[in-house]
């Protein structure tokens, strides 16, 4: 079965980085296009970056464009996020989430159990 | 930006009961919505896909409808477990959004 597991997270502080992984198993993970998604604490789902099955086409939200980067390697079945320049409201539950129909944006259909990111001094 | 809007923010129902929620999006998607159940500290769930197709697995009495901007989850009889909170996603375009959510509670 589809098992994605995200690692870390923590607290940093205002204008540092932080760089998360997430490890895809039980499916081709060179096939899908795989994604992020934020969860502020008490708020919505918040759609953050996409990265193309082949690692050539990638998109963000525009409140992290510029400061956050999205790769993979698909010798390792591994999904990335490197966060740079950190605000306090970039502080949320980071999923990855496993992409359908991604060129025309498409849905998640699964999902890991998300890490927990805290900026704060 | 495609805006999603979700009515209601939160309901109350009992176990048995049919329940909808409604979401309606800023332009037409055509069919291109998804929608999500979530429980307290746990991962968003897919639902429904593309309006109305059901993701293998997921109980037959949740539902999907609708196209262009006005869509509907149905749950048609309320479990124990179905207690969550529900949110719509548009997924016709970049970038994706996410309607506000419905908490559905028990009375």
């Amino acid at each position: 079965q589809v098992q994605l597991v995200e690692s870390g997270g923590g607290v940093v502080q205002p204008g540092r980085s932080l760089r998360l992984s997430c490890a895809a198993s039980g499916f081709t993970f060179s096939s899908y296009a795989m994604h992020w998604v934020r969860q502020a604490p008490g708020k919505g789902l918040e759609w953050v970056a996409v990265m193309s099955y082949d690692g050539k086409k990638q998109y963000y939200a525009d409140s992290v464009k510029g400061r956050f980067s999205i790769s993979r390697d698909n010798s390792k079945n591994t999904l990335s996020l490197q966060m740079n320049s950190l605000r306090a409201d970039d502080t949320a539950v980071y999923y990855c989430a496993k992409g359908r129909e991604w060129e025309r944006g498409g849905w998640f259909d699964s999902w890991g159990q998300g890490t927990l990111v805290t900026v704060s001094s | 930006d495609i805006q999603m809007t979700q009515s209601p923010s939160s309901v109350s129902a009992s176990v048995g009961d049919r329940v909808t929620i409604t979401c309606r999006a800023s332009q037409g998607i055509s069919r291109w919505l998804a929608w999500y159940q979530q429980k307290p500290g746990k991962a968003p769930k897919l639902l429904i896909y593309a309006a109305s197709s059901l993701q293998s697995g997921v109980p037959s009495r949740f539902s999907g409808s609708g196209s262009g901007t006005d869509f509907t989850l149905t749950i048609s009889s309320l479990q124990p477990e179905d207690f969550a909170t529900y949110y719509c996603q548009q997924a016709n375009s970049y970038p994706l959004t996410f309607g506000g959510g419905t908490k559905v509670e028990i009375k």
